[in-house]
């Protein structure tokens, strides 16, 4: 079945550093990615939409300087934490999509970030 | 506006016992999909099923059942004869077919203690 693969899967890194994040999908085109973000015993909450090709589509009160997305194939994304902040410890998770809502959505397995 | 309601924010089971997770979502679009995830302690996100509007038929997959109805809006998920290893977070999400883009709103989620 269609995998996505994200990585790192844990990262500890200093305040003011930044830190990238991974989501690549591994046997299909993902024209849509989405990066959500997940506090301890919390929901997932959707942080951005990032398009193949175009800029990425940030969800209110998601700072888009703070959280850069890059989508710059059909197959990889990534989440950049600029300068990094304890507050932005998390548990980060992509999905992937091939187009229509009618298609499963495909999860990699999480970027726990700790920023110490 | 669209939501996903899971009241129930911890259960505690015996194993074998018969649970049901409750799931009320709420849209204005006549075609959505539903999704139900299990997320383990480890993180990740496995699908579980994907349920189109027009699809009110109760779906059976081993121990796991599916009841959809529109008239209340609820698509509620039973796990039979539980055991350990179903403890989990287990996420009922919706997706709007207006969106045509695959982009989840999730529940609140609802922690799942299967004890021995």
């Amino acid at each position: 079945g269609a995998v996505v693969s994200q990585h790192p899967s844990r990262v500890i890194c200093k305040s003011g550093t930044s830190v990238k994040i991974e989501c690549r999908s591994l046997d299909f085109q993902a024209t849509t990615m989405f990066w959500y973000r997940q506090f301890p015993k919390k929901s997932l909450m959707l942080m951005a939409t990032s398009n193949e090709g175009s800029k990425a589509t940030y969800e209110q009160g998601v700072e888009k300087d703070k959280f850069l997305i890059n989508h710059a194939s059909l197959t990889l994304s990534t989440l950049t934490v600029t300068s990094a902040h304890p507050e932005d410890s998390s548990f980060y998770i992509c999905s992937a999509s091939t187009g229509p809502s009618a298609s499963p959505l495909h999860f990699g397995n999480g970027t726990r970030l700790t920023v110490t | 506006a669209q939501k996903v309601t899971q009241a129930q924010t911890e259960i505690s089971v015996v194993e074998k016992e018969d649970v049901t997770l409750d799931c009320v979502y709420e849209t204005r679009d006549t075609t959505y999909y539903l999704f139900w995830y299990k997320q383990p302690p480890s993180g990740e996100l496995v699908f579980l099923i994907r349920r189109n509007s027009f699809d009110e038929q109760n779906e059976i997959s081993g121990r796991y059942s599916w009841n959809f109805q529109k008239s209340t809006s609820s698509f509620n998920f039973t796990i039979t004869a539980s055991q350990v290893v179903d403890s989990a977070v287990y996420f009922c999400a919706l997706s709007e077919e207006k969106s045509n883009t695959g982009k989840l709103i999730f529940g609140q989620g609802t922690t799942l203690q299967v004890k021995p």
